[in-house]
């Protein structure tokens, strides 16, 4: 139980261009869910955490108009990068959790690794 | 907000042997904190997790210990076999609704054959 998909694995996109990341629970309901960015050998970095109907809260420094961040439904979430750059090349992670306190257990996708030329 | 530091970034062990990381926190609030364990081109997946109401917990071969005085937890894998080789992640976060996990910065783990 408790798995996170995401979709697609892997994008290669031109500069300027916009590409879309689905988050998916499959077999639980994610009140909150989570989007991070990690940069070779490092930790990963919050950029935002969404509840499902409401807006997106972004962590300082991240632009929430180039990265949008749609929170539908209890088992979707998706990430949009805004006109790529290849500064916006790296491996994206969403996380999903089930219930409402920040002591329920986060669960992670498998990445989407993203390249810009 | 939470400062979580990891010890040692890179680890080597034979296999066979223990192994060792640690980790401290700064915000005495935190009660929860999970240790995550990512292989190359992956997501994290949880490997196990310890709330403040407990000192220590153990699944198989690996055991987290937590010391709230000290504000340091500890996972501990013995027994090591090479598909433990990944980067461990520890991380600790509180049970306010919207609170977010505050990560370590990570180990590298090696076993060696």
């Amino acid at each position: 139980g408790a798995v996170v998909s995401q979709h697609p694995s892997r994008v290669i996109c031109k500069s300027g261009t916009s590409v879309k990341i689905e988050c998916r629970s499959l077999d639980f309901q994610a009140t909150t869910m989570f989007w991070y960015r990690q940069f070779p050998k490092q930790s990963l970095m919050l950029m935002a955490t969404s509840n499902e109907g409401s807006k997106a809260t972004y962590e300082q420094g991240v632009e929430k108009d180039k990265f949008l961040i749609n929170h539908a439904s209890l088992t979707l979430s998706t990430l949009t990068v805004t006109s790529a750059h290849p500064e916006d090349s790296s491996f994206y992670i969403c996380s999903a959790r089930p219930g409402t306190s920040g002591t329920d257990t986060q669960y992670f996708g498998p990445g989407t690794r993203l390249t810009v030329l | 907000g939470e400062n979580v530091e990891q010890h040692p970034s890179t680890l080597s062990v034979q296999e066979g042997d223990s192994a060792v990381i640690k980790c401290t926190y700064s915000d005495s609030a935190s009660n929860y904190f999970p240790w995550y364990k990512q292989e190359l081109g992956k997501g994290p997946q949880l490997i196990i997790d310890i709330r403040s109401n407990v000192g220590e917990k153990k699944d198989q071969r690996i055991a987290v210990t937590l010391n709230k005085t000290a504000k340091h937890f500890s996972l501990h894998i013995t027994e090591t076999q090479p598909e433990d080789s990944a980067v461990y992640f520890c991380a600790a976060t509180t049970n306010f609704g919207n609170e977010k996990l505050t990560f370590g910065t990570g180990t590298r783990l090696t076993i060696i054959p």
